[in-house]
């Protein structure tokens, strides 16, 4: 069956980069866009970005240069980095599959000193 | 980018009630409009896509509809189940937008 997890830090002091990793199984990375979803206190849910099934991005102008997504198609991993973190980034990360019908559980991502 | 407002932020209401949320478009969205429901610590799980197509696994006391820029979802018989977090999404343009939410609660 289709699954989707998040791993990643749960704390990340600002300035720095933050890396999660998306594994997902039950169904091939070449044939789904995937997509990046964070939920945070002060802006709720926000689209981040996607990683085609060719391997082409796209991503929200919100998070400007900061944010890269890719993948390893051979481990069925997508990728988020975004760097010079901020407080404001507090919250939990979501991967979800192209028609938003899969989602992970999420990681809670803490910025903080 | 396009705003999605959406409403009522907290809706109260009893168990049987016919609930409806609303989220209006700042601009023409066709039916590029989903639905998902959240529960406290959990994943949003899709309700409803294409603005009114149920999504798998999804009761059918569930249905969403289009009246012009301004989208619904009704709970026909509200169950204590249902009471969740509900959110709306549209994917017409990018980036795509979320609605602020509703928080469905018993009265």
């Amino acid at each position: 069956q289709v699954q989707l997890k998040e791993t990643g830090p749960g704390l990340v002091q600002p300035t720095q980069t933050l890396s999660i990793t998306c594994t997902v199984s039950g169904f091939s990375l070449t044939s789904y866009y995937m997509q990046w979803v964070r939920q945070t206190p002060g802006k709720g849910l926000e689209w981040m970005g996607f990683i085609r099934s060719g391997g082409s991005t796209e991503y929200n102008s919100e998070f400007k240069s900061r944010l890269s997504i890719s993948r390893d198609t051979s481990k069925n991993q997508v990728f988020l980095k975004m760097n010079s973190l901020k407080t404001e980034d507090t919250g939990v990360y979501y991967c979800a599959r192209a028609n938003w019908d899969y989602w992970g559980q999420g990681v809670m991502v803490t910025v903080s000193s | 980018d396009i705003q999605m407002t959406q409403s009522p932020s907290s809706l109260p209401a009893s168990l049987g009630d016919r609930v409806t949320i609303t989220c209006r478009a700042s601009q023409d969205i066709g039916n590029y409009l989903r639905w998902f429901q959240q529960k406290p610590g959990k994943s949003p799980r899709l309700m409803i896509y294409g603005a009114t197509n149920l999504a798998a696994g999804v009761p059918s006391r569930f249905s969403g509809s289009r009246s012009g820029s301004d989208y619904s979802l009704t709970i026909s018989s509200l169950e204590s189940e249902d009471m969740a977090d509900y959110y709306c999404l549209q994917s017409k343009e990018s980036p795509d937008t979320f609605g602020a939410g509703t928080k469905l609660e018993l009265k």
